[in-house]
């Protein structure tokens, strides 16, 4: 049974682009959410999305925008990217209470 | 809001000795909590979860009990080995099916062979 699915593993980017992160959640799990984690520190909660809508929101700018596909699928945009947005971005899906992390999407801008 | 609080790193101990990282909650209502483990390059792996006042969670030799009194879920070994070697995330989650898990700022483990 494959668990949570990211891609890509790694990437950089110039500042100002804009980046596409993708996550495939485990299988029966309608629930994905994304996180942020910056070097040295916890993970922080970006958004949730659950039937195609975002569900809640953490304490990110707007050029943090996510989707959620019918299968459950997400992808989190990054536009106007700043040196800061370097991070690890972990997806993780839940079907009730428990929840199952990714390995996550380095992401350097440079 | 909610929050959790763990104990600054790095923590180096030498192999075989205990271990205890103290992490502390603010909560209303009866959240979940957990031990999260992350090694050198990879995401977070669940370690251990307890959801419920006293109950103890347990995995891979290590425990922690939740205490509503003390509003505290301590993680403890009483042997480490030197692949014990990570990053450790005490973690809560309220009780509503779509709370998010909230996170501790995270507490380095070196074991010394």
């Amino acid at each position: 049974d494959a668990g949570v699915t990211q891609s890509p593993t790694h990437l950089i980017k110039t500042r100002g682009q804009q980046v596409t992160l993708r996550c495939s959640p485990k299988s029966g799990h309608d629930t994905v959410s994304w996180y942020q984690q910056a070097l040295g520190q916890g993970p922080q909660f970006i958004f949730q999305y659950y039937e195609e809508e975002e569900r809640q929101r953490g304490n990110f700018p707007d050029r943090f925008s996510g989707h959620q596909f019918p299968n459950y699928s997400s992808e989190l945009n990054v536009n106007a990217l700043l040196l800061g947005d370097s991070a690890l971005y972990l997806c993780a899906s839940s079907l009730g209470r428990g929840y199952t992390f990714g390995s996550g999407t380095r992401l350097t801008v440079v | 809001g909610d929050s959790v609080t763990q104990m600054e790193g790095p923590v180096t101990l030498s192999e075989e000795a205990f271990l205890t990282i103290n992490c502390t909650y603010t909560a209303t209502g009866y959240p979940s909590l957990f031990w999260y483990v992350q090694y050198p390059g990879e995401g977070l792996q669940l370690l251990l979860k307890a959801t419920k006042a006293d109950d103890k969670g347990s995995n891979k030799g290590f425990e922690a009990t939740y205490r509503k009194e003390t509003t505290s879920f301590h993680l403890e070994k009483g042997s480490v080995q030197v692949s014990d070697s990570a990053v450790y995330f005490c973690a809560l989650k309220g009780a509503n099916r779509d709370d998010k898990i909230i996170f501790g700022k995270g507490t380095r483990l070196h074991i010394l062979p």
